[in-house]
């Protein structure tokens, strides 16, 4: 079974500052996908970025940056430049390709210090 | 503005009450899905709706009861539930291309619900 894990609850960075969070997953599949998901308190779920695992090359989205290292089954989200707009519930997810689902982390809560 | 839906945003229920949760989806996508967000839990899978078909049941109780019409909108219909049950009620959507869910899912703003 596919396994997502967030080792930090909880992170705070300092405003135009840079955080990362951490993601780990465990599978024995090649072919799958991996995202960051934004949890305001909306409550939206929003998409930040995604990732092919087929693909060396790192994803990014502007101020978002992921560190994508497959032997590893790392996916870390660098944020650059944070805003207070960022503060939220931050949620990995692994995509299984073959078997259509998404497995989600525990989430990490981000706050932003003005 | 999100392309998915969700009716009503907030919802308290007595556990003799009967309810039900409404999705809807103006994305064109034929994939559609119920998640569970209880607090300090990863977000739970329910159903699986392709082309309006069941395809995914992740052991969840039958109080709860999906329903997909069509492929725009997806029912939750709740009745007897209990107080474990209060949670985020998210519902998600994706594309479905030659027998194959898309990677990337769509979420509803969800609905808070209590139960009492």
């Amino acid at each position: 079974a596919q396994t997502v894990t967030q080792s930090q609850p909880e992170m705070s960075v300092q405003e135009a500052e840079t955080v990362t969070l951490s993601c780990t997953y465990d599978t024995s599949e090649s072919d799958y996908y991996l995202f960051w998901y934004k949890q305001p308190p909306s409550r939206q779920m929003i998409l930040v970025i995604r990732q092919e695992a087929y693909k060396q090359q790192n994803a990014t989205e502007n101020r978002f940056s992921v560190n994508f290292q497959k032997a590893a089954k790392s996916f870390s989200l660098k944020i650059s430049d944070s805003q207070l707009g960022d503060a939220a519930m931050y949620f990995c997810a692994y995509y299984n390709t073959n078997a259509g689902k998404s497995t989600f982390g525990d989430g990490t809560t981000l706050t932003v210090k003005p | 503005e999100t392309g998915v839906t969700q009716t009503p945003r907030h919802l308290v229920m007595g556990m003799t009450n009967k309810k039900s949760l409404k999705c809807e989806q103006h994305l064109g996508h034929n994939a559609m899905y119920w998640y569970k967000q209880s607090a300090k839990k990863p977000l739970e899978l329910m159903f699986v709706y392709n082309f309006k078909e069941q395809t995914e049941n992740n052991s969840v109780p039958s109080r709860f009861s999906p329903e997909c019409p069509n492929s725009s909108h997806l029912f939750l219909h709740l009745h007897t539930l209990q107080p474990e049950d209060s949670a985020l009620y998210l519902c998600a959507s994706s594309q479905e291309l030659a027998g194959v869910l898309t990677d990337t899912q769509y979420f509803g703003p969800g609905t808070r619900l209590t139960v009492l």
